[in-house]
């Protein structure tokens, strides 16, 4: 099993839409939380990070984290054609070691 | 410097060479990363610094690759005897401190291509 598992997509959303992005994570210990955003030939950037269960709103961007099912997600709502992008869900099981998804790709149809 | 600086941006070297990327992170960060990432897979942990010593090396493939941080501040990730499966983007990144709650920035990458 892998530590950070995210469907690959595509997922494909109209604009205007809300995208629904989606993680689960095996280590139970894990303590912090972050959705990083890749556009094509380009370096990831933090876009949410999130340490305890429940939702944090930061503009159109919501992640949500639940501990007990070892799960985060994040929601783009009033999804933009700028939002077409590799979303990388990232966790640090202990120590300082990020580790991350394989990404899920997300097409905003205009 | 105001961001993470890798040079090379690119480098195309032949199989059983031997190659050194390089990373200038933030002015302060005392944590650098280096990731290696492959088309369409996620960065892929290699080595972590905090300061001087590298303080988790434990996503190194093999004894080819190795990095080095003398001074704290630029790093070296050195590849010995490359292979063509080498070939991938070197993503170094770097943060203010270790610690559990990292937020990292990333340089915009160093792609390898071994012929």
């Amino acid at each position: 099993q892998k530590e950070v598992e995210q469907n690959s997509g595509p997922l494909s959303v109209p604009e205007g839409a809300i995208a629904s992005l989606n993680c689960t994570y095996s280590d139970r210990g894990s303590q912090s939380f972050f959705w990083y955003r890749q556009y094509s030939g380009k370096s990831p950037e933090l876009i949410m990070s999130i340490y305890s269960n429940g939702d944090k709103e930061d503009g159109r961007f919501t992640a949500q984290l639940n501990k007990a099912s070892q799960y985060v997600s994040l929601l783009i709502r009033d999804s933009q054609p700028s939002d077409s992008a590799t979303y990388l869900c990232a966790v640090i099981p202990g120590g300082f070691k990020t580790i991350f998804g394989a990404g899920t790709r997300l097409f905003v149809k205009a | 410097g105001a961001g993470v600086s890798q040079t090379p941006s690119n480098k195309v070297t032949e199989k059983g060479k031997y190659v050194e990327l390089r990373c200038d992170p933030i002015s302060g960060h005392t944590a650098l990363y280096w990731y290696r990432q492959s088309l369409g897979q996620g960065p892929e942990f290699l080595i972590y610094f905090q300061g001087t010593g590298a303080a988790d090396d434990s996503g190194l493939p093999n004894d080819r690759f190795f990095a080095v941080r003398p001074e704290g501040s630029v790093s070296t990730l050195k590849i010995q005897r490359t292979e063509r499966g080498d070939s991938a983007v070197y993503l170094c990144a770097s943060s203010l401190q270790g610690s559990g709650a990292n937020v990292l920035t990333f340089g915009a990458g160093s792609r390898l291509t071994v012929l």
